[in-house]
């Protein structure tokens, strides 16, 4: 069966931190995606990676950077966390370009 | 500019009523289209999609939605809510010439005894 795992379910921190979130795929898909889920917004793409180390801007990539050493994994990483990042963060991954989105059961983060 | 818009953020429905769920793009060539369910707590799954086949899409757990070029539209049906069908819906669009998947804003679906 198809699985997309997020490390953490609910994490809680305060500003300024560093955060790590962590996505794994078993399905050897290319690309993966994050995105920030809000409540009237929907998803926004936050980065997404075509390619082990490749990776490309999404709608809104300000205050986020991510990496993807290995095929199966993509962090997403929140440098210096601030309150207004508080937020759904959804990982995903699809194994081709307009091809359907797996979906991890998400990360809800909440900024202190 | 919005890709995709979905119109009512909440829906109540009847147990066995039909469920409608709205959504228009905007593009002039038609893009791919997505349906996905998100059921609390949990993340997102395809109920369906769109790829340029035939008009009529027949999805998951009764779902179907039908592209309707002439109108920009991609509505989501189903002839008889059930109560587990409550649930939060988005339409989600890959555009012409696009990579990534654009998301509306979700419809909450509730569905009444």
């Amino acid at each position: 069966d198809v699985k997309v795992t997020q490390s953490s379910r609910y994490l809680v921190k305060r500003t300024g931190e560093k955060v790590f979130l962590e996505c794994v795929q078993d399905m050897d898909h290319e690309n993966m995606f994050w995105y920030r889920q809000d409540p009237g917004l929907g998803l926004r793409l936050i980065y997404f990676s075509y390619d082990v180390k490749m990776k490309e801007k999404g709608d809104i990539p300000e205050g986020y950077s991510v990496s993807r050493e290995k095929k199966e994994r993509f962090s997403l990483i929140l440098e210096s966390a601030s309150t207004n990042q508080t937020s759904m963060y959804l990982c995903a991954s699809s194994p081709r370009i307009g091809g359907e989105l797996f979906f991890g059961e998400g990360s809800r983060l909440t900024v202190l | 500019a919005q890709s995709v818009t979905q119109l009512g953020s909440h829906v109540s429905v009847s147990e066995g009523a039909l469920v409608l769920l709205r959504c228009n793009y905007s593009s002039s060539v038609p893009p791919y289209l997505f349906w996905y369910v998100q059921y609390p707590n949990q993340g997102l799954q395809l109920l369906l999609k769109y790829t340029s086949a035939a008009t009529l899409v027949k999805g998951i757990n009764g779902f179907e939605a039908e592209f309707k070029k002439s109108e920009t539209s991609f509505h989501l049906t189903k002839p008889s809510a059930h109560m587990s069908d409550a649930a939060e819906y988005f339409c989600a669009v890959i555009l012409s010439g696009d990579y990534k998947l654009s998301f509306g804003a979700g419809t909450t679906v509730t569905v009444r005894a």
